[in-house]
């Protein structure tokens, strides 16, 4: 199975500062037949399912804010949030969709300071 | 709009078995694959079993092969899990949830129900 690693497990990040979250891989998530990475992000708030933020790593799923931003190739992949609002407290959880079974890095948790 | 409800989940013996069912609606349900992903208390979010939108195709994770069955009826827009000899490790919330694309490969998930919880305990 592919392992997902994230990190930090936990970010604590003022109101309007840059939130940075990374997710290694342990094998490479870009396919060379398709030069897609399979790659999503996930925002998950208590009491709500998941939402998808990213697929493909950097396409941006319709109706999530522009100040959040997916990144990266490979094995090395960045979800940022420019400028953090109250509204983002939740963990993010990145997943891979290159091979079977699908796995989700274990989560980062990410409130306000 | 695009909405999944799940049902059938409860408490269970260890060893036992339990039906999930998920109705969908807002979408042609039999034009996306679909899955099941579960959290476990205190942990992160794990892939179960996906099936393909026409439903020759199924895939799950090894902890499952064997004791799970996915399965759907697209005449009534509706997704199944059947939960055999479970384990106290099964215990999670289950969710059902929509894949972007018609079959599993090159597809991962945009849609989540809320999810339906799983108790297996003696």
């Amino acid at each position: 199975d592919i392992v997902m690693a994230q990190s930090p497990d936990f970010l604590a990040v003022s109101l309007g500062d840059r939130a940075t979250i990374n997710c290694k891989s342990s094998q490479t998530l870009l396919y060379s037949a398709t030069k897609k990475n399979y790659l999503s992000w996930y925002q998950h708030k208590p009491g709500q399912p998941p939402k998808l933020l990213f697929y493909w790593a950097s396409i941006r799923e319709s109706g999530v804010p522009d100040r959040f931003s997916g990144s990266g190739s490979g094995t090395d992949f960045t979800l940022t949030i420019s400028s953090l609002q109250a509204e983002d407290v939740a963990v993010y959880y990145c997943q891979q969709y290159y091979s079977t079974p699908r796995t989700f890095g274990q989560g980062t948790k990410v409130e306000i300071k | 709009e695009v909405q999944m409800v799940e049902s059938g989940g409860g408490l269970v013996q260890p060893g036992g078995s339990l039906r999930l069912s998920c109705a969908a609606s807002g979408f042609s349900f039999s034009n996306y694959a679909m899955s099941w992903v579960r959290l476990a208390p205190g942990k992160g979010l794990e892939w179960v079993s996906a099936i393909s939108g026409p439903g020759g195709n199924t895939y799950y994770r090894d902890s499952v092969k064997g004791r799970f069955t996915i399965s759907r009826d697209n005449s009534e827009d509706t997704l199944y899990l059947q939960l055999n000899n479970l384990r106290a490790e099964d215990t999670a919330v289950y969710y059902c949830a929509k894949d972007l694309y018609k079959y599993y490969y090159d597809s991962t998930i945009d849609y989540w129900g809320q999810g339906t919880l799983v108790t297996v305990s003696s």
